[in-house]
């Protein structure tokens, strides 16, 4: 059975500091998807990134990063220079392979709660 | 707008009633997937609908039951509701693993 974990339960830091949310994830499959998602405190869940398993390239995009290691199975996501619009629920999500033509359900990690302060 | 509408956005209901959330997805996605946010249960996969027919069931309750129709959009039916079922419910959408896009969700309180 597919699982994540993200053993972060909440982080607070100041802004413009670096923070690194960690992803660990379980799978058996060969072929799988890693999701970031944010929850602002408005709710709504905005998609950050997806990447396959045959894709271990590091992804920049802005100010977030993200470390995707198959030896160690976990996917980081990193925020450079924190801002305190970055405050939210950050979820780390996984999803097994395609069945015949639609894709799999999403494991949520429980998330992980940035509180970015002046 | 994610092109997920979710309907409605907040719903207020008494313990042992019914409620039904609709879900329309994005144009052109088949698969309907609903999601229940509780504090203490985390983001937990409730079922799965493709282009009309089950595809895969999570820790979905007997009380709960959903359907997806011809014209694609979903209804998640919640009968007998008891004061635990509070919860922000999602539905997303999706072609194929490239992404799964989120509506807005549905705050339910029973009280």
């Amino acid at each position: 059975a597919q699982k994540v974990t993200q053993a972060q339960t909440e982080i607070s830091v100041v802004e413009k500091e670096d923070v690194t949310l960690d992803c660990v994830y379980e799978t058996r499959d060969t072929t799988y998807y890693l999701f970031w998602y944010k929850q602002p405190p408005s709710g709504e869940l905005v998609f950050l990134i997806r990447r396959n398993s045959f894709d271990e390239q590091n992804e920049i995009s802005g100010r977030y990063s993200w470390n995707f290691q198959k030896s160690t199975s976990s996917f980081n996501f990193t925020i450079t220079a924190s801002q305190v619009v970055d405050s939210a629920v950050y979820f780390c999500a996984l999803s097994e392979a395609q069945m015949a033509g639609t894709a799999s359900k999403l494991t949520f990690g429980t998330g992980t709660r940035l509180q970015v302060t002046l | 707008d994610s092109g997920v509408t979710q309907t409605p956005k907040h719903l207020i209901t008494a313990t042992g009633q019914r409620v039904t959330l609709r879900c329309s997805p994005r144009s052109g996605d088949l698969s309907v997937y609903w999601y229940q946010q509780s504090l203490d249960q985390g983001l937990q996969f409730l079922i799965q609908y493709y282009n009309g027919e089950e595809r895969a069931k999570g820790n979905i309750l007997e009380r709960f039951s959903a359907q997806q129709f011809p014209d694609l959009h979903s209804e998640l039916n919640l009968s007998s509701l008891e004061l635990g079922d509070s919860a922000l419910y999602f539905c997303a959408s999706s072609v194929t693993n490239r992404g799964y896009t989120f509506g807005s969700g549905t705050r339910l309180t029973v009280v």
